[in-house]
């Protein structure tokens, strides 16, 4: 059975002290991976797609990276607009659209 | 381009109504999805629909649930009756192709009394 799972649950920066998430998975045949941010109210917003191991992006501050098992949302030198949950998901080579999310990591930036 | 677009905001209802949820895709995406998140648990897939056709409904709880998309364009989530459980955050999303990006809509907060 395909599973997501994301840590730390929560996580608490300084402003400029940067970090990394984690997103563990276990899926038959990964045809995609994918991060979202969510902000309180709101509908995830896309960030990154992640489809073959050693396969790295980046926008701003993120960093999101991939290897057979899991991957990596790094933040580098994080601002409190940053603040928000970073969700991670799969899609598998058995379903046709139906992507698998983590639990989330809510990040809190304090100035 | 406009994004996904869910109505309403928030439903607030009481147990055994009916509730209808609608969802606008993003213009020219034959893809989309139903997702909903109850408190403390993850996004859970509902069902996928290609055009006007139900591609995958293994993730729709029970037959209180029936969701259509006549014409292939806007869908809509009905909940006949409703109980106490459904209360949540549907969110609908949208791709052009199948196992491209999902783009959400901001989702609609049930709650059922």
């Amino acid at each position: 059975e395909d599973q997501v799972t994301q840590s730390p649950e929560a996580l608490r920066l300084q402003e400029g002290e940067s970090s990394s998430l984690n997103c563990s998975y276990t899926v038959s045949g990964l045809r995609g991976l994918f991060w979202y941010r969510q902000d309180p109210g709101k509908g995830p917003e896309f960030l990154f797609t992640l489809y073959s191991a050693g396969e790295e992006k980046e926008k701003e501050r993120l960093k999101a990276t991939l290897t057979k098992k899991e991957s990596f949302l790094h933040i580098t030198a994080p601002k409190p607009e940053d603040s928000a949950t970073y969700l991670c998901a799969v899609l598998g080579s058995s379903n046709t659209g139906k992507l698998i999310f983590g639990q989330g990591t809510t990040l809190q930036v304090k100035p | 381009e406009a994004g996904v677009t869910q109505f309403p905001s928030h439903s607030v209802i009481e147990k055994g109504q009916t509730v209808t949820l609608r969802c606008d895709p993003i213009s020219g995406h034959d893809n989309l999805y139903w997702y909903r998140r109850v408190m403390g648990k993850e996004i859970k897939f509902l069902l996928h629909f290609v055009k006007e056709s139900k591609q995958d409904e293994s993730g729709m709880p029970n037959n209180r649930f029936l969701a259509e998309r006549t014409g292939g364009t806007y869908s809509t989530l009905k909940v006949q009756p409703a109980e106490l459980e459904d209360s949540g955050v549907y969110f609908c999303a949208s791709s052009q192709n199948s196992g491209d990006t999902q783009y959400f809509g901001p989702g609609t907060r049930l709650t059922v009394l």
